[in-house]
């Protein structure tokens, strides 16, 4: 069974510091693996979707990086900004079904 | 035009009563997916539904029942709720196009209160 741990489960920073959040799962056997971030009381945002078969994935400030092998994922957001603020969520996807396994989440305050 | 749509967003009932969340995704995907969101925010899959036919059916009470009439909808229906089916419950969609990544989408959530 596919277990997911997140690190840290908490993190405040400055405005402008870059944050880098790590994931570990620990079945190396996953098809892909996407970030999201959730806001309070709100929904899932897609971040970024890293494939199996490769080792890293851009969007603007965000890149995200995989090690199947060590089971591990770390995203980093450059030069944060308050609107940054919320629980960041890693999920590896054991299948092509779909079955996301979620860790607990980092969340992220960034004060001005 | 909202992707994954869900209703209501807000549900608040009493235990025993029985109660559905709708779910519609105008995304063109083939799968559909109910994950639920505990107290402590944990989110785990409950159900799958690809093309109508059901593909995960997680250790889930059978007072919940999916149903998906067409490839676009994935409804949820629960019997005699109890109190501790209060959660956030999230609909998603997936897949099925051509250069599709596998990647999923998310509703917005339909917080159930169960009193």
């Amino acid at each position: 069974k596919q277990e997911v741990t997140q690190i840290p489960a908490a993190l405040s920073v400055p405005e402008g510091e870059n944050l880098v959040l790590n994931c570990s799962f620990t079945d190396s056997a996953i098809y892909n693996l996407q970030w999201f971030r959730q806001d309070p009381g709100k929904g899932l945002t897609s971040l970024l979707l890293i494939q199996s078969s490769q080792r890293e994935q851009t969007s603007g400030r965000l890149n995200a990086s995989l090690d199947k092998s060590s089971g591990r994922s770390t995203l980093y957001i450059a030069a944060s900004q308050p609107g940054d603020s919320a629980t960041y969520l890693c999920a590896p996807k054991g299948d092509s079904w779909g079955k996301l396994q979620f860790g607990a989440g980092t969340q992220v305050v960034v004060t001005p | 035009d909202t992707a994954v749509s869900q209703t209501p967003k807000y549900l608040v009932t009493q235990m025993g009563n029985d109660k559905s969340i709708k779910c519609e995704q105008n995304l063109g995907h083939d799968t559909m997916y109910w994950y639920k969101q505990d107290s402590k925010k944990f989110l785990k899959i409950m159900f799958s539904y690809n093309n109508k036919e059901l593909i995960i059916n997680e250790t889930v009470p059978n007072r919940f029942s999916p149903k998906s009439p067409d490839k676009a909808h994935l409804n949820l229906h629960i019997n005699s709720l109890e109190l501790g089916d209060s959660a956030v419950y999230f609909c998603a969609s997936s897949g099925g196009l051509a250069g599709d990544t596998g990647e999923l989408f998310f509703g917005e959530g339909s917080r159930l209160t169960v009193l």
